[in-house]
């Protein structure tokens, strides 16, 4: 159980073309999901807390402009890189947490997808 | 101080040894501890799972939480070259969770 589904696992794309990347929990329902960047050798960074029917939470830092993240149903979330540039190639994994059992469970992750901007 | 430390290692250790992971914190209002493993090119999985203090233990793997040193382990038995990855320890008091760097554990077959 708990399987976070994230496609695509690789784009490769033209500087200043957008790229949407999709979040799917595929035996649960996600109240909650996350939106992280990873650098290579680096930990996760939390980019946006995206919550079903409501505006993102961003963190401090993070352009909400250039991230633009919709969570319009219990099982998908969508991170769009609009206008992208190289310094946005990165690892971006979103994560999950079940929403209805009532009690306080961890996240689950996705498997991640590799941005390389040209 | 970093709200969590975690060692980046690489830490190499021959097959069937004992393997020890650690992380220390200083957010006393932690009370969730996981453990997550991620291989390269993948998002991280969940490996173990611990509420406050105590011990938790999943076939080979045994989860260690001492709040009162801030301080939480990860211990791996009989381990396999499959075992070979980056091992992240993550904390949380609420929704969000504060992941250490990583360790990069390789077992030498």
């Amino acid at each position: 159980g708990a399987v976070v589904s994230q496609h695509p696992s690789w784009v490769i794309c033209k500087s200043g073309t957008s790229v949407k990347i999709e979040c799917r929990s595929l035996d649960f329902q996600a109240t909650t999901m996350f939106w992280y960047r990873q650098f290579p050798k680096q930990s996760l960074m939390l980019m946006a807390t995206s919550n079903e029917g409501s505006k993102a939470t961003y963190e401090q830092g993070v352009e909400k402009d250039k991230f633009l993240i919709n969570h319009a149903s219990l099982t998908l979330s969508t991170l769009t890189v609009t206008s992208a540039h190289p310094e946005d190639s990165s690892f971006y994994i979103c994560s999950a947490r079940d929403g209805l059992t009532g009690l306080r469970q961890p996240q689950h992750f996705g498997d991640g997808t590799r941005l390389s901007i040209l | 101080q970093k709200e969590v430390e975690q060692d980046p290692g690489p830490l190499s250790v021959p097959e069937g040894a004992i393997v020890s992971l650690n992380c220390t914190y200083s957010n006393s209002a932690f009370q969730y501890f996981m453990w997550y493993r991620q291989y390269s090119r993948k998002g991280p999985e969940l490996l173990m799972y611990t509420y406050s203090s105590g011990n938790k233990e999943d076939g080979r793997f045994t989860a260690q939480v001492d709040k009162s040193s801030k301080y939480i382990s990860l211990f791996i038995r009989d381990s396999q070259p499959s075992d070979s990855a980056t091992y992240l320890c993550a904390m949380s008091d609420d929704d969000k969770i504060i992941f250490g760097k990583g360790t990069r554990l390789h077992i030498l077959p």
